[in-house]
């Protein structure tokens, strides 16, 4: 079954600090992997899309990284703001109908 | 912001009862999709399209039908709800690139139902 996990289910980091997020998958022939952001009660933002022929993707603070041979990817978020406080999701394209599976997210909480 | 709006944003219905979810689109993608969102489950996919009149099962599809007789609009509907269904709906599109790659997709705002 193809599967994406998410560790730690929550993390709680002091401003400033440089943090690194986990996702692992359980099938490599993936389409493309995707980072959202979700606040409380709202929906899902996209942060990041990496299709499988790339190894990473930028896009200010947040780098997300691909290892499909490991079954990995990571969202490294530099220098941590308060704003940052959110769940993280994880999800992985696999499928004829590209469908999105998601991990059930890192749950991060920075503090001032 | 990706042009894609559901309604309603809330619901409250009984036990029993038939309710439609609507999700609209203004980006003229090809695939809409329909996620439920829950405590410890995570998002699961429900039904899925990928194309006016084309549409297939996703993970938890029990108890759910859906249409889409136009690109822009794609219905979930539960033919009679049931509190397991008490959750949040999310609605999603995407588009291919010419190599089948998919691009970014992209959610809705969420509908909260609850049913009593």
């Amino acid at each position: 079954k193809q599967e994406v996990t998410q560790i730690p289910a929550a993390l709680s980091v002091p401003e400033g600090e440089n943090l690194v997020l986990n996702c692992s998958f359980t099938d490599s022939a993936i389409y493309n992997l995707q980072w959202f952001r979700q606040d409380p009660g709202k929906g899902l933002t996209s942060l990041l899309l990496i299709q499988s022929s790339q190894r990473e993707q930028t896009s200010g603070r947040l780098n997300a990284s691909l290892d499909k041979s490991s079954g990995r990817s990571t969202l490294y978020i530099a220098a941590s703001q308060p704003g940052d406080s959110a769940t993280y999701l994880c999800a992985v394209s696999w499928g004829s109908a590209r469908q999105l599976t998601f991990g059930s997210g890192t749950q991060l909480t920075v503090l001032p | 912001d990706a042009g894609i709006t559901q309604s309603p944003r809330h619901k409250v219905t009984e036990t029993g009862t038939p309710v439609t979810l609507r999700c609209h689109q203004t980006e003229n993608h090809r695939y809409m999709y329909w996620y439920r969102q829950d405590p410890g489950h995570g998002l699961r996919l429900i039904h899925y399209s990928y194309g006016v009149k084309d549409t297939d099962k996703g993970e938890v599809s029990d108890g759910y039908s859906v249409s889409r007789s136009k690109t822009e609009d794609f219905l979930l509907t539960l033919e009679s709800a049931t509190s397991s269904q008490t959750s949040v709906y999310f609605c999603a599109i995407s588009e291919l690139r010419v190599t089948g790659d998919p691009y970014e997709q992209y959610f809705g705002p969420g509908t909260r139902l609850t049913v009593t």
